[in-house]
């Protein structure tokens, strides 16, 4: 049971390129969460997916774009990056977005550059 | 506006003694309360959280939490800290006044636990 996965652990980007950061989860968690985590300011939320075929914006959506490919894998990704978007990635999941109590596990972060 | 306070970047504390590390939210409704600590390269680990009854909560690794409706609080506190308890602690919310059951997280608390 390896909970949350992530890859890749490490990028570098130049401005304009594109890349895709690939989380997977195997606890059979109906809703799963991509977060930014930047210095002093916690985790935003990016984007969000309540239940397999659907996806909705967070706090932070712009310059990303997401998709939930099955119930298992919940991908981001930036079309042309910016320095702005360098961060640390969370991908997390729950059982349920709509119970509210449920706790959220996270997976171990990607750490992106962008130069 | 909704928020999560973590009033202290960093509380230091002698092993051996009781640490509190604090957290207030303004936030409508009646939210879901929770506790996550993040070690060093690692993502984000659940400890506690209060959904309703007993005011103080009991979590993983001897901490707990004590909810206060009135102050609006949710202070995380160990009778008797660790070394291993330094890590960075993160207080979140979640409630339906945040659009769905969305989480808000402070910005962080990083413990010292000094041998």
């Amino acid at each position: 049971n390896a909970g949350v996965t992530q890859t890749p652990k490490f990028q570098v980007l130049k401005t304009g390129q594109s890349m895709t950061l690939q989380c997977a989860q195997d606890m059979n968690h109906n809703s799963m969460y991509w977060y930014r985590q930047d210095p002093g300011m916690g985790l935003r939320l990016i984007y969000y997916s309540a239940s397999e075929g659907t996806t909705d914006k967070g706090e932070v959506p712009n310059g990303y774009n997401v998709s939930r490919l099955n119930k298992r894998e919940f991908s981001l990704r930036l079309e042309s990056a910016a320095p702005s978007q360098t961060s640390v990635y969370f991908c997390a999941s729950s059982q349920s977005f709509l119970t509210g109590s449920d706790e959220q596990y996270f997976g171990p972060g990607t750490r992106l550059t962008v130069t | 506006a909704q928020s999560v306070a973590q009033p202290e970047d960093q509380v230091n504390v002698a092993e051996g003694n009781p640490l509190t590390v604090k957290c207030t939210y303004s936030v409508s409704g009646n939210p879901y309360l929770f506790w996550y600590v993040q070690y060093p390269n690692r993502g984000l680990q659940f400890l506690l959280k209060y959904i309703t009854g007993d005011n103080l909560v009991k979590g993983s690794y001897g901490f707990e939490a004590e909810f206060n409706k009135s102050q609006t609080s949710f202070h995380l506190k160990k009778p008797s800290a660790l070394v291993s308890d330094s890590a960075l602690y993160f207080c979140a919310v979640r409630d339906k006044s945040l659009g769905g059951f969305k989480t808000i997280f402070g910005a962080g608390t990083r413990l010292f636990v000094k041998a």
